[in-house]
């Protein structure tokens, strides 16, 4: 049974700050890996989608990374914001066309 | 993108009342939809599969008779709490795909509250 785990379980920066939020998964056998965002009381948002063949993914000031052998992956962002403040999410399919196990989430405080 | 909603966005009901919630793909036919549920301060967690015209896959500990799924268009999936309790207080969302291994768009979730 997939498991996926994050790391750290909250963090607090000051603004400016470059960060690494990290996510393992105990099966490789992954079809795709997806970081999402969710802010207090609010739904999903999707930030960056790896398919199992890609290594990473970019957009803006994020970027995710993916070592399907070892079950990890990382996201980084960039020049952190209070805007950035939120729950991130990593999140694992598994063979073609299953549910998404998520992790538990990291909470992100980025302090002005 | 693809888009999914869901209505109600929230709602209050009395202990033993029934609740619907839908769950729809507006741009796109959704073979199949995922119920996912997130109690405060946890993180989501897969409740039930549904494949339009079949019935729903549920996960361990979901009670099927408790939580029914009907998935009977290609657009459309429903969620109906039964007799709901304080205890199913939580943030229903629902997420579909047009195809297998297609990207899958979520919805943006039901916060329900039982009295």
């Amino acid at each position: 049974k997939q498991e996926v785990t994050q790391i750290p379980a909250a963090l607090s920066v000051p603004e400016g700050e470059n960060l690494v939020l990290n996510c393992s998964f105990t099966d490789s056998a992954i079809y795709n890996l997806q970081w999402f965002r969710q802010d207090p009381g609010k739904g999903l948002t999707s930030l960056l989608l790896i398919q199992s063949s890609q290594r990473e993914q970019t957009s803006g000031r994020l970027n995710a990374s993916l070592d399907k052998s070892s079950g990890r992956s990382t996201l980084y962002i960039a020049a952190s914001q209070p805007g950035d403040s939120a729950t991130y999410l990593c999140a694992v399919t598994g063979n073609y066309g299953q549910n998404f196990v998520f992790g538990p989430g990291t909470r992100l405080s980025v302090l002005p | 993108g693809a888009v999914v909603s869901q209505h109600p966005s929230w709602v209050i009901c009395k202990s033993g009342t029934s609740v619907k919630i839908e769950c729809r793909s507006l741009d796109f036919q959704a073979t199949t939809m995922f119920w996912y549920r997130q109690f405060p301060k946890q993180s989501l967690m897969l409740m039930a599969t549904s494949n339009e015209g079949s019935k729903a896959t549920y996960e361990q500990g979901v009670e099927k008779d408790k939580f029914l799924i009907n998935h009977a268009s290609l657009t459309l999936s429903t969620l109906t709490v039964t007799s709901a309790h304080p205890e199913d207080s939580s943030f229903y969302i629902c997420s579909a795909e047009g195809g297998a291994g297609e990207t899958q768009y979520f919805g943006p979730g039901t916060r329900l509250l039982v009295l």
